[in-house]
């Protein structure tokens, strides 16, 4: 069964550095996105992608953070300067359309400790 | 905006035991979605069940349906017959019916253990 991949595992980084974590979703989908969860917080909207575009972005996704499908496979969010705060599990999810009914794929997450 | 809330952190059920798992949302919208979500240990999260908000009946699948009280704005889910691998983390979500680039929005989550 297909099922939305993502690289790494766990991401340590020093504060101010830069950070690219990918994602590959499901091959057929056509909508991306990003979600974090803090440790002991609810999971958030990052943002929405199709069509080479953003469709939508949530207030935590400011100019720090970038979304990017570079290629046909990969999806990418980059993260330009990362603060202590930015430490969170990043799940990449994906969809065949935009709608409301279609259901959306998630990745297995990649945890990002900012030191 | 929406808010999602699920007042269980944790609950417990013996294995072939039904349980219930609570969660209300609060939206100015007619239209939307209500998802659960189970996320197992060390995967990924995965949708167990969904219900349109225009729809009167509550959705089932299989062992999982659903007690849908719009007026109320609850949205609590019933798992029969539980199993060992039941034994997740339970998320309650919505969604705004829109046409592009839905978001979910998510609640606190549910850690449900399933004892043999």
């Amino acid at each position: 069964e297909p099922e939305v991949t993502q690289t790494p595992s766990h991401q340590v980084t020093q504060m101010g550095q830069e950070v690219i974590l990918r994602c590959v979703p499901i091959s057929n989908h056509l909508y991306f996105y990003w979600y974090r969860q803090i440790l002991g917080q609810k999971v958030e909207f990052l943002v929405s992608f199709y069509n080479n575009e953003i469709s939508e972005k949530s207030e935590i996704f400011d100019d720090q953070f970038s979304v990017e499908r570079p290629d046909g496979s990969n999806f990418t969010l980059k993260i330009r300067s990362t603060k202590l705060e930015d430490s969170a599990m990043y799940f990449c999810a994906s969809s065949l359309t935009g709608v409301a009914y279609n259901e959306q794929f998630f990745g297995p997450g990649t945890r990002l400790t900012v030191l | 905006a929406q808010t999602v809330t699920q007042s269980q952190p944790e609950m417990s059920v013996q294995e072939a035991e039904t349980v219930t798992l609570s969660c209300t949302y609060d939206t100015s919208e007619s239209n939307y979605y209500l998802f659960w979500y189970k996320q197992p240990p060390s995967r990924q999260m995965i949708l167990v069940i969904r219900q349109e908000a225009y729809k009167q009946q509550n959705a089932t699948e299989n062992r999982f349906s659903v007690n849908f009280q719009k007026a109320a704005k609850s949205f609590s889910l019933k798992i029969s017959d539980s199993q060992l691998g039941d034994t997740a983390m339970y998320f309650c979500a919505f969604m705004k019916s829109q046409t592009s680039g839905s978001r979910l929005t998510f609640g606190e989550g549910t850690q449900l253990t399933v004892n043999p």
